[in-house]
């Protein structure tokens, strides 16, 4: 079946430094990916949308100098938290549309900032 | 724009115990549907997915069920251990922007030894 990996799964980081986070499809081809946050004891919010070769989608009030997405190949998107604050530290996950299953998600990175 | 809605938000029962927990949603024009659970400070863990064609699935313990005409679906826990203590969350796909998921607030479970 399809399987999205991401990485890492959990990361601390420096207050000012910038943290990128990976997430991959591993047998299939995703030419768009999707990156969800989730805030302390709240749901998944979709952050972005994005799309191999051009430019993400941000969802209203996410900041797209802060959170830098590149889906350069088929398998392959990264988000990049920027200059991270205490307030970035949250639950990231990316999922990956596969056809005809529809999506897979990965299992999540952890980034706590200090 | 969809909304989705999981009951009860936090539910304590004894081992041994079936249980039903809820999502809601609506808009039916659903793509699939999933059902997750997420350990403290851990990631997720797909447990089942639904397609908009389908009414139920099943693995182990568990079974999920979706009713698409009616915006419900529910996950079927029987003989819960301590170990599913867990939140559990659903996350209903786009029909549109295929995809695109919404996630509900989650039930946080307790089993009680």
């Amino acid at each position: 079946g399809a399987v999205v990996s991401q990485h890492p799964s959990w990361v601390i980081c420096k207050s000012g430094t910038s943290v990128k986070i990976e997430c991959r499809s591993l047998d299939f081809q995703a030419t768009t990916m999707f990156w969800y946050r989730q805030f302390p004891k709240q749901s998944l919010m979709l952050m972005a949308t994005s799309n191999e070769g051009s430019k993400a989608t941000y969802e209203q009030g996410v900041e797209k100098d802060k959170f830098l997405i590149n889906h350069a190949s088929l398998t392959l998107s990264t988000l990049t938290v920027t200059s991270a604050h205490p307030e970035d530290s949250s639950f990231y996950i990316c999922s990956a549309r596969e056809t005809p299953r529809g999506y897979t998600f990965g299992s999540g990175t952890r980034l706590t900032v200090v | 724009k969809q909304e989705v809605t999981q009951i009860p938000a936090a539910l304590s029962v004894p081992e041994g115990e079936n249980l039903v927990l809820n999502c809601s949603f609506t808009d039916s024009a659903i793509y699939n549907l999933q059902w997750f659970r997420q350990d403290p400070g851990k990631g997720l863990t797909s447990l089942l997915l639904i397609q908009s064609s389908q009414r139920e699935q099943t693995s182990g313990r568990l079974n999920a069920s979706l009713d698409k005409s009616s915006g419900r679906s529910t996950l079927y826990i029987a003989a819960s251990q301590p170990g599913d203590s867990a939140t559990y969350l659903c996350a209903v796909g786009a029909n549109t922007n295929a995809g695109k998921s919404t996630f509900g607030d989650g039930t946080t479970l307790t089993v009680k030894p």
